[in-house]
């Protein structure tokens, strides 16, 4: 099973943005990356995800590192609604079932 | 429907007594995955389906725990006989297809209280 690594948690000041980190040395070539988020008391939801290329969609962007090694997933403008917990995702194209690993929780503080 | 549906939201029961938990998949997709979140971030695959077939059930365990899914029925995971350690919430998940670029939809789980 490809492993993540992330932070624990993090802050971000309200309307600032935030770039919340993710190792994942042992990807392999076929691995997707893969962004979810848990709103409390609510289950995960698609944030983003990507293979190689940066990615852009209206909740945040992904950017990747050119060996896929790690990745960064950015939300251009925190606001309280963003308070979550982050897990970035290995996903291949066996497309089994995710391995979340511990997440990040974001605080947003305004 | 649009999303994945699960009932009930809260279930209580009594150690030893049976949980049946629910989840209709968005209506066109052919997989179907349980997990257990039992500590604040920890997430445990159980099983997953592919229609009405266990498409992998390495994570569930062999005894107390069964799952089906059936034919115009939402898919169900029971467990007999629960115990305290079985108190958790209960996500299901489906997609359309079974490849790594695919998304997983998840419903808001069931929480599970045995006491």
């Amino acid at each position: 099973d490809a492993k993540t690594t992330q932070p624990n948690s993090m802050e971000s000041n309200e309307e600032e943005p935030v770039h919340l980190p993710c190792n994942h040395s042992t990807i392999s070539g076929t691995d997707y990356i893969h962004w979810y988020r848990q709103l409390p008391s609510q289950g995960p939801e698609y944030v983003i995800h990507g293979l190689t290329s940066n990615v852009n969609n209206r909740m945040a962007s992904l950017a990747i590192a050119e060996d896929r090694k790690s990745s960064t997933l950015i939300l251009h403008r925190a606001t309280l609604r963003d308070a979550a917990v982050y897990y970035c995702i290995l996903r291949d194209t066996t497309g089994n079932q995710f391995y979340f690993g511990t997440g990040t929780s974001l605080t947003v503080i305004p | 429907g649009e999303e994945v549906a699960q009932t009930p939201k809260h279930l209580v029961r009594g150690e030893g007594q049976k949980a049946k938990l629910y989840c209709a998949p968005i209506k066109g997709h052919s997989y179907v995955f349980w997990y257990q979140q039992v500590l604040k971030n920890e997430f445990k695959f159980l099983i997953s389906f592919q229609n009405e077939n266990v498409f992998d059930e390495t994570g569930m365990p062999k005894e107390r725990f069964s799952a089906k899914c059936l034919p115009n029925s939402p898919c169900s995971l029971e467990i007999q006989a629960t115990k305290l350690e079985d108190s958790a919430v209960y996500f299901c998940a489906s997609n359309k297809r079974f490849r790594g670029r695919n998304i997983q939809y998840f419903g808001a789980g069931t929480r599970l209280s045995v006491l």
